[in-house]
């Protein structure tokens, strides 16, 4: 059964250094998101992506966040210069279409723990 | 504002029993779709059934079905037969128009034996 991979499992950085996280979708979909967890709290949104732009993004999307599809493949969140309060689960996710009757469910990778330091 | 609420922090049921956990949503679009994931220990985030706000039936996958009260704004997930494996976080998500979608706080779910 086809599912969302996402690299690393972990990362450990020091503040103020960038971090990629990577994040290969479902072939056949086509909207991808991010999304990040702090540890024992809810799952928040971050972006959604499609058409190569970013179709939502919230307000914990600031200028230190990027996403990219660098090529037919992958889909990528940086983070510019991170800060203590980045360390989360980061969840990539993606969805056959966005919005629809089920198809646009979201299908989640198995998340990149980020601790910085 | 919450847009998704779920009131049951934790909940315990016994292995075989049924449970519901709660869930309510916060919109005035028109359409939506009403999500439940499971997250184990682990830490992944597993699907495990799909509400659109437009179908007339409440949805079912296997074990897992959601009680979809249109009026009320609530979507509570009901497990049947509850299994030991069943016992992790349970949280109840909302997609609107604008295509965000948005996560509840979570119930913790054990299964005792």
């Amino acid at each position: 059964e086809p599912e969302v991979t996402q690299t690393p499992s972990h990362q450990v950085t020091q503040m103020g250094q960038e971090v990629i996280l990577r994040c290969v979708p479902i072939s056949n979909h086509l909207y991808f998101y991010w999304y990040r967890q702090i540890l024992g709290q809810k799952v928040e949104f971050l972006v959604s992506f499609y058409n190569n732009e970013i179709s939502e993004k919230s307000e914990i999307f600031d200028d230190q966040f990027s996403v990219e599809r660098p090529d037919g493949s992958n889909f990528t969140l940086k983070i510019r210069s991170t800060k203590l309060e980045d360390s989360a689960m980061y969840f990539c996710a993606s969805s056959e279409i966005g919005t629809g009757t089920g198809q646009e469910t979201q299908y989640f990778g198995p998340g990149t723990r980020l601790l910085v330091l | 504002a919450q847009k998704i609420t779920q009131t049951q922090p934790g909940m315990f049921v016994q292995e075989k029993e049924a449970v519901t956990l709660d869930c309510t949503y916060d919109t005035s679009d028109p359409s939506y779709g009403l999500f439940w994931y499971k997250q184990p220990s682990s830490g992944e985030m597993i699907f495990l059934i799909y509400q659109g706000s437009y179908d007339q039936q409440n949805a079912t996958e296997g074990r897992y079905s959601l009680n979809f009260q249109k009026a009320r704004k609530s979507a509570n997930l009901v497990i049947s037969a509850s299994q030991l494996g069943d016992s992790a976080m349970y949280f109840c998500a909302m997609r609107d128009t604008g295509n965000q979608f948005y996560f509840g706080t979570g119930t913790s779910l054990t299964v005792i034996p």
